[in-house]
């Protein structure tokens, strides 16, 4: 069965500051995909990062990057030079293509950025 | 996101009464799905379609019927509401159901069962 685990319920980081968001996964697939999304207050789903089971490079997406270690199933966010607007709700997800398309997520993280 | 349109953004039902959500995306994309997301978690996915004609049930079905007539619609029903289906919903869809797609999100819609 695939899982996702994110054992940051919360975190904190000073505004301009990098952060690290934690998440690992479990799966027996050969081909998957790892996402994350920002979910701020109002509630939408904002795509942010796409990490692909047999992309050799780390993605990177403006000030996010995602430090994928596939031996140790883990795909942390790192955010740079945090910003205020950047305090939300953080999901790591994961699809498996050969289950279906399902996409499945983690608890999540609550980032704050102090000022 | 403005790809995928769920709507009601918002909708409070009696215990007992149905209702449907309605999910529209205009990219041509073959992949939808349904998700709830309750307090403090990650979502969960209810229903999937991998193309017209096709659905499947994904972690959590009960209670909840889906049908996929055409492409762009797929409309996830609550035949009788029950207090335990309060939640947020998400509608999102993707070209394909491949690891490589990119999966759009609707903007939620919020379900109060009383």
């Amino acid at each position: 069965a695939q899982k996702i685990t994110q054992t940051q319920p919360g975190m904190f980081v000073q505004e301009k500051e990098a952060v690290t968001l934690d998440c690992t996964y479990d799966t027996s697939d050969q081909s998957y995909g790892l996402f994350w999304y920002k979910q701020p207050s109002s509630g939408e789903m904002i795509f942010l990062i796409y990490q692909g089971s047999y992309d050799e490079q780390n993605a990177t997406e403006g000030r996010y990057s995602l430090n994928f270690q596939k031996a140790r199933k883990s795909a942390n966010l790192v955010i740079s030079a945090s910003q205020l607007g950047d305090s939300a709700m953080y999901f790591c997800a994961m699809r498996a293509y050969n289950q279906g398309g399902k996409l499945i997520f983690g608890q999540g993280t609550e980032l704050s950025v102090k000022p | 996101n403005a790809g995928v349109t769920q709507t009601p953004k918002f909708q409070v039902l009696k215990t007992g009464q149905s209702m449907t959500l309605q999910c529209a995306q205009d990219m041509n994309h073959e992949y939808m799905s349904w998700y709830r997301q309750d307090p403090g978690m990650g979502l969960r996915l209810i229903h999937y379609s991998v193309g017209a004609g096709i659905t499947d049930q994904g972690e959590v079905p009960n209670g909840y019927n889906v049908s996929r007539s055409t492409t762009e619609d797929f409309p996830l029903r609550l035949l009788s509401a029950a207090p335990s289906q309060t939640s947020v919903y998400f509608c999102a869809s993707s070209y394909g159901a491949g690891s490589g797609n990119t999966i759009y999100f609707g903007e939620g819609s919020w379900l109060t069962v009383v």
